[in-house]
C-alpha cells in the first residue's frame, strides 16, 4: 500500500520569498512517480511538477522544483519567488510505474501569500 | 484541445435520493478515473476503467455506488441512495496510455454534490 504524509496543513509566505511545501511517501513498490497538484479555490487540480523514482536530478519546472531524496522518502516543493496566485491548497500524491497507475493524495497544505 | 468535461457542477439532493454525475474525457484518452474529494481531504480513487474495463474499484462502496464506461468514452458515476457521508466533490480525471512511461492525468473542474 502507498501512503503520503504532509504534515504542515497551512502556511503563510510574504510574497517574493521561497516556500517548501514538505511531503514524504511510503510504498513497497520498485518504482514509483512522485506530484504534486495545486487547487485554487476553484476547485480544479492543476498539475505541477512529476518526479519519477530513478530519474537522477531533480525535477524543476519554472518557479518550481521538487527536492527529492529518496533515502529520507521525502519530495518536498520548492516554490521561488512567491506570488499572489500562488495562494491555494497543495497535494503531494503518488503512483506506481508499473500497472494501474492511481494517484494517492495526500491531505494537503493551503498556503497563503501575504502582500 | 478541449479538456475533461463534468456535468452538473453543483448538485444539492436530500438523503436517499439518487444522482448521477457525467464525465467526458479527453478525446483519445483510454484511462478514466473518479475520485472523492471530502472536504478538508486529498482526492480518493473510486473507480479507474481502463478503455471500457474496470481496472480497479476497490474503495468504490458498491452497494450504493455504480459507474459505467459504454463504448469506452464517456462515463457516468450513479449514487443510489446518497447519504449525508456522500457529501464531497467528484473529481474527474483522463489519461493517455503510453507503455513503458508515467501517464499524466487531467482533470475535469468536478461536480460538487450536497446531501442534505
Amino acid at each position: 500500500a502507498q501512503k503520503i504524509t504532509q504534515t504542515q496543513p497551512g502556511m503563510f509566505v510574504q510574497e517574493k520569498e521561497a516556500v517548501t511545501l514538505d511531503c514524504t511517501y511510503d510504498t513497497s513498490d520498485p518504482s514509483y512517480g512522485l506530484f504534486w497538484y495545486k487547487q485554487p479555490s476553484s476547485g480544479e487540480m492543476i498539475f505541477l511538477i512529476y518526479q519519477g523514482s530513478y530519474d537522477q536530478q531533480n525535477a524543476t519546472e519554472g518557479r518550481y522544483s521538487l527536492n527529492f531524496q529518496k533515502a529520507r522518502k521525502s519530495a518536498n516543493l520548492v516554490i521561488s519567488a512567491s506570488q499572489l496566485g500562488d495562494s491555494a491548497m497543495y497535494f503531494c500524491a503518488m503512483s506506481p510505474f508499473q500497472g494501474a497507475q492511481k494517484l494517492v493524495f495526500g491531505q494537503g497544505t493551503r498556503l497563503t501569500i501575504n502582500p | 484541445e478541449a479538456g475533461v468535461a463534468q456535468s452538473p457542477r453543483y448538485k444539492i439532493i436530500e438523503k436517499r435520493q439518487s444522482v448521477a454525475f457525467w464525465c467526458n474525457p479527453i478525446s483519445g484518452h483510454a484511462t478514466l478515473y473518479w475520485y472523492q474529494q471530502i472536504l478538508g481531504q486529498g482526492p480518493k480513487l473510486l473507480i479507474q476503467f481502463q478503455n471500457n474495463g474496470v481496472v480497479d474499484d476497490s474503495q468504490l462502496p458498491k452497494d450504493r455506488f455504480s459507474a459505467e464506461r459504454l463504448k469506452g468514452v464517456d462515463s457516468t458515476l450513479k449514487i443510489q441512495p446518497a447519504k449525508l457521508e456522500d457529501s464531497a466533490v467528484y473529481l474527474c480525471a483522463s489519461s493517455p496510455l503510453r507503455a513503458g512511461s508515467y501517464n499524466e492525468q487531467f482533470f475535469g473542474p468536478g461536480t460538487r454534490l450536497t446531501v442534505l
